[in-house]
C-alpha cells in the first residue's frame, strides 16, 4: 500500500516569496492532517480536513498560510509571503477518519528554508 | 487534550530491552495512546497504539497501567536503528498533541 506522498522534498526561498507545497494521502483515507514541525520541536497541526472540508484550523497563521483539499483527495498547503521563522518541516498526514482509534500516518516531510 | 510527559533522552546498550515511559494523567476513558518514533530527516513513523490492555506487535509492547495515567513502550532488543526520537501521544478530540519526544540513543 501506498503511503503519503508530499513534494517538494526540499525547498529554499527568500523571505516574502510563496512556496506551495503538495500532498497525496494514502487511498481511502477521509481526514487529512497538515503539521508544521520546527528543528527540535514536536510537530504542531497546523489544518486538518475532513473529506474537503476544514474540520480545525486554530493554529494557522491565516494571514500568510492557506490550504485547500478541492476534491477530498489531494491538498496544497501555500505560505505567502514567507517569513524567516516558517523554516521548517511540513509534514502531510492521513487517517481513515477522525476518531481517536484511528491511525494517522505521516508522508516524509518537505523541508523549507527561508533566506 | 490530554497531555503527556516523557524523560527527554535516554540511553539503551543494542541488544538489550530499551523500556520508554510516558505519564498521562489526564487522559479521558475513550483516548488512545499513541507512539511514535522520528528518525532524522523522515516524517513520524507509528510504532504502536492502545486504549486499555497491553498490546504487542512486530516492532514493539505497549504496557498500559491498570489506571491508564502511565504507559511504557518496550523494544525488546534495540539495535542502532532504533535510536530516533519517540513519542507518547493521547489521541484525543479527533487529533493529536505531539510534546518534545524522548530521544534515544542506542549505543554498540
Amino acid at each position: 500500500e501506498a503511503g503519503v506522498a508530499q513534494s517538494p522534498r526540499y525547498k529554499i526561498i527568500e523571505k516574502r516569496q510563496s512556496v506551495a507545497f503538495w500532498c497525496n494521502p494514502i487511498s481511502g483515507h477521509a481526514t487529512l492532517y497538515w503539521y508544521q514541525q520546527i528543528l527540535g520541536q514536536g510537530p504542531k497541526l497546523l489544518i486538518q480536513f475532513q473529506n474537503n472540508g476544514v474540520v480545525d484550523d486554530s493554529q494557522l497563521p491565516k494571514d500568510r498560510f492557506s490550504a485547500e483539499r478541492l476534491k477530498g483527495v489531494d491538498s496544497t498547503l501555500k505560505i505567502q509571503p514567507a517569513k524567516l521563522e516558517d523554516s521548517a518541516v511540513y509534514l502531510c498526514a492521513s487517517s481513515l477518519e477522525r476518531y481517536s482509534g484511528n491511525t494517522i500516518y505521516f508522508g516524509e516531510g518537505s523541508w523549507l528554508t527561508v533566506v | 487534550d490530554a497531555k503527556t510527559t516523557q524523560p527527554p533522552s535516554m540511553d539503551c546498550a543494542e541488544g538489550r530491552a530499551a523500556n520508554l515511559p510516558c505519564n498521562h494523567s489526564t487522559i479521558s476513558g475513550n483516548e488512545y495512546v499513541y507512539w511514535y518514533r522520528q528518525i532524522h530527516s523522515q516524517g513520524p513513523q507509528y510504532i504502536i497504539h492502545g486504549l486499555k490492555n497491553n498490546e504487542t506487535n512486530e516492532m514493539a509492547s505497549l504496557i498500559i497501567t491498570e489506571d491508564r495515567k502511565s504507559s511504557t513502550l518496550i523494544l525488546p532488543h534495540a539495535t542502532l536503528r532504533d535510536t530516533a526520537v519517540y513519542y507518547c501521544i493521547v489521541r484525543g478530540t479527533y487529533k493529536y498533541i505531539f510534546g518534545t519526544g524522548t530521544r534515544l540513543k542506542v549505543l554498540a
